[in-house]
């Protein structure tokens, strides 16, 4: 594997179901992102993880989890999704917190 | 409040047909521009970085410029193959940015 990779690639929930996105980069970078990507919208960025702490963006509803237990995975946490939830879910990583991030193939969520 | 905008929103080209794509910001503390291209159902992939007014980047068809207010794409006798969602993003002092994209299709 190289690069950025991401499973599951397509994920189908329920609302009260529990389920959890993996992402594991090939690079050798110390900082993790976990970005969400709905239509026509900008990138909204959810979680940052360098030198494996987190920086939280605080309007993510907790409803999202994340988990980074070492610099080369990132994991996601799905609890009581609602429908709204429903997007691609990017991952990135990037060789410090202002240098290039290169991205993952992205987990297409869709929430019923 | 830091802002990057895209356009047009979507660009559609004849092949060979040349044209611009437009990112201009407004952000506090510039510490890079980046270009990305997005294919339907994937990720963003990396195509350029600027880091100052002047600088400009070229790899095949594209060349992307900087100056302070804003970038430029610019596709040179574009092919079908160049379709795709182009994305900028700006990263400041506290994050990056990104634009909303512009959809670009190339006819053949």
């Amino acid at each position: 594997e190289t690069g950025v990779t991401q499973t599951p690639r397509h994920l189908v929930m329920g609302m009260t179901n529990k389920k959890s996105l993996k992402c594991e980069q090939h690079l050798g970078h110390n900082a993790m992102y976990w970005y969400k990507q709905s239509a026509k919208k900008p990138l909204e960025l959810m979680f940052v993880y360098s030198l494996e702490e987190r920086v939280e963006n605080n309007s993510v509803p907790s409803r999202f989890s994340p988990e980074c237990p070492n610099s080369s995975h990132l994991f996601l946490h799905l609890h009581t999704l609602q429908p709204e939830d429903s997007a691609l879910y990017l991952c990135a990583s990037s060789q410090g917190r202002q240098e290039t991030q290169y991205f993952g193939p992205g987990t297409r969520l869709l929430v019923l | 409040e830091d802002q990057v905008t895209q356009s047009p929103e979507a660009l559609r080209l004849q092949e060979g047909e040349s044209s611009s794509l437009n990112c201009s910001y407004t952000v506090s503390g510039l510490r890079g521009l980046f270009w990305y291209r997005q294919d339907p159902g994937k990720g963003p992939e990396f195509l350029f970085t600027l880091y100052s007014a002047g600088e400009e980047k070229e790899k095949e068809r594209l060349k992307a410029t900087l100056t302070k207010k804003e970038s430029f794409l610019h596709i040179t006798a574009p092919k079908p193959e160049d379709s795709a969602t182009y994305l900028c993003a700006v990263q400041t002092n506290n994050d990056m940015r990104f634009g909303a994209g512009t959809r670009l299709t190339v006819k053949p």
